[in-house]
C-alpha cells in the first residue's frame, strides 16, 4: 500500500506550457507539503497545507499554485512552464501536533522528475 | 539561506566499516531529523532527536545532538552495500510554522 504517492512520476513538457502534479496519501495526516530538490539534491520547502488551509507560502513565484480540495490531496499547478523549473519535486505529509513549535517526520512520495525543454 | 550543512559532502568506505555524518545548523531548533534518500527515490525518515535530548539510538543507527554547537551527528555502524543512499540532516524551526529545513547531504557510498 502506498503511503504517499504522486503522479505522474515523470512529466516532459515544452516552456509556456501549463501542467499539473497530484499528490495524495492514505495515512490520515493533516498536513501537506510540496518540495522542489535541484540537480544538485538540494531540498526547499514551496508550500505547506494544514487541513486544507495553507500555512507555509516560500518565496515561490506565483506562476506554483497549490491546490488542496481536502486533507488527503495536494496538487501543484505550474503555469508557464520555464526551464528553471526543471527539478523533482516531492510530495509529503505529517500529522501536525497540537499547539505550536513542534514538526514531525514527514513521509515523502517517490517523486515527480519534470523536465522543461 | 540553508539552515543545514552537511559534512562530509561525499563518504566512500568499505562495507563493516562504520560511517559518520555530521550537520551544522544556524539557529534554535525544535528537534533535528536525519532522512534517507536513494538513487531515484523519495525521502525516508530514520529518526528525530528532540532540542532536550543528547544521544538517540535505532538499530544500526545512532544520533548526537549538541545544541550548544548547534550540531548533530550520524553514525551508521557495520554499514552494509544496501546503506548506499544520500542522508539529509532537517531542522524543525522554533515557531509555530512546523517548517522542516534540509541541509545539503552527504553521499554515502559503502562498497561491498
Amino acid at each position: 500500500d502506498t503511503a504517499v504517492s504522486q503522479t505522474p512520476k515523470y512529466l516532459v513538457t515544452q516552456m509556456g506550457n501549463d501542467k499539473s502534479i497530484k499528490c495524495e496519501q492514505n495515512l490520515g495526516h493533516d498536513t501537506m507539503y510540496w518540495y522542489k530538490q535541484d540537480s544538485k539534491k538540494f531540498l526547499k520547502i514551496m508550500f505547506s497545507y494544514n487541513n486544507k488551509e495553507l500555512i507555509i507560502n516560500e518565496t515561490v513565484p506565483n506562476r506554483f499554485s497549490p491546490k488542496s480540495p481536502d486533507k488527503a490531496h495536494l496538487n501543484l499547478h505550474i503555469n508557464s512552464l520555464e526551464l528553471g523549473d526543471s527539478a523533482v519535486y516531492f510530495c509529503a505529509s505529517s500529522q501536525r501536533a497540537g499547539g505550536s513549535g513542534s514538526s514531525y517526520e514527514q513521509y515523502f512520495g517517490p517523486g515527480t522528475r519534470l523536465t522543461v525543454t | 539561506s540553508q539552515q543545514g550543512e552537511e559534512d562530509p559532502q561525499a563518504l566512500s568506505i568499505q562495507e563493516g566499516e562504520n560511517a559518520t555524518m555530521n550537520c551544522s545548523y544556524k539557529t534554535s531548533i525544535n528537534n533535528l531529523q536525519w532522512y534517507r534518500q536513494n538513487s531515484g527515490r523519495g525521502l525516508v525518515h530514520l529518526i528525530l532527536i528532540r532540542s532536550n535530548e543528547r544521544e538517540k539510538h535505532s538499530g544500526r543507527l545512532r544520533v548526537t545532538l549538541d545544541t550548544s554547537k548547534k550540531s548533530s551527528s550520524l553514525l551508521i555502524t557495520a554499514s552494509r552495500a544496501a546503506d548506499t543512499a544520500s542522508y539529509f540532516c532537517a531542522t524543525g524551526l522554533m515557531d509555530s510554522s512546523y517548517k522542516l529545513i534540509f541541509g545539503s547531504g552527504t553521499r554515502l557510498l559503502v562498497r561491498p
